[in-house]
């Protein structure tokens, strides 16, 4: 079973400049989040998708961010216009739809790292 | 201090040895779990406590959560080389509507020498 995908896995970017980064979920998970890491903080939470709706956006910086989910299967994260702050590690993870079967744990891709000059 | 803190940043054993990290959180939580991260790679789940749980075992793993200080322990028995990587802690608060929210430490490096 493949895990979770994402692409690229570097970008070097100037400011103004746009990014979309892309995650593909493992087959059949609903939910579908994205984190990021930038250099020496924490991993933080930016949103939450069930299948195609955003549950929770309350992670995400400012409206430069845009992340989308079309059809509930891969989703892009668009970064625009870019500033020197957002560079860092952008990760998406997914998991099983929330019941019996989900046991909590996220599946993270390998990240996607954005450098921004 | 903020959520999610984690002691010690950087730990280095011996092969054999056994390697314990510490993490603590702020609020009420539903519960707790432990990452792994091998450089530049994604991260792993290893274990997940509940807040109505207080130890568990996974291989070579153990976890603790001590719900009354807010702060968990993850200890890994017979360190081996392949152990070396970055370790977080990551708490699902109580109350939230998204189950896959989580707060992050910022993580323990831990070096496994051969």
């Amino acid at each position: 079973e493949a895990g979770v995908t994402q692409f690229p896995s570097h970008s070097v970017i100037e400011k103004g400049q746009t990014v979309t980064l892309r995650c593909d979920p493992i087959s059949g998970h609903d939910n579908l989040y994205w984190y990021r890491r930038v250099m020496g903080k924490e991993i933080k939470f930016l949103l939450h998708f069930v299948k195609e709706s955003k549950q929770d956006e309350s992670g995400m910086p400012n409206n430069r961010f845009l992340a989308e989910r079309t059809g509930g299967t891969y989703s892009t994260l668009k970064v625009q216009p870019a500033e020197l702050e957002d560079s860092g590690v952008y990760f998406c993870a997914s998991s099983q739809g929330w019941g019996q079967s989900n046991t909590g744990e996220l599946f993270f891709g390998e990240g996607s790292r954005l450098t921004v000059l | 201090s903020q959520q999610g803190e984690e002691d010690p940043q950087a730990l280095s054993i011996q092969e054999g040895e056994n390697a314990t990290m510490n993490c603590s959180y702020k609020t009420s939580i539903n519960n707790l779990q432990w990452y792994r991260q091998n450089s530049g790679r994604g991260l792993v789940h290893l274990i997940l406590i509940r807040s109505n749980e207080r130890e568990k075992h996974s291989g070579r793993l153990r976890v603790t959560l001590d719900t009354s200080k807010k702060s968990s322990s993850l200890l890994i028995t017979a360190s081996r080389a392949a152990d070396t990587a970055s370790y977080f802690c990551a708490s699902q608060n109580a109350g939230g509507t998204s189950y896959g929210k989580l707060t992050f430490g910022q993580g323990t490096i831990l070096t496994v020498h051969p």
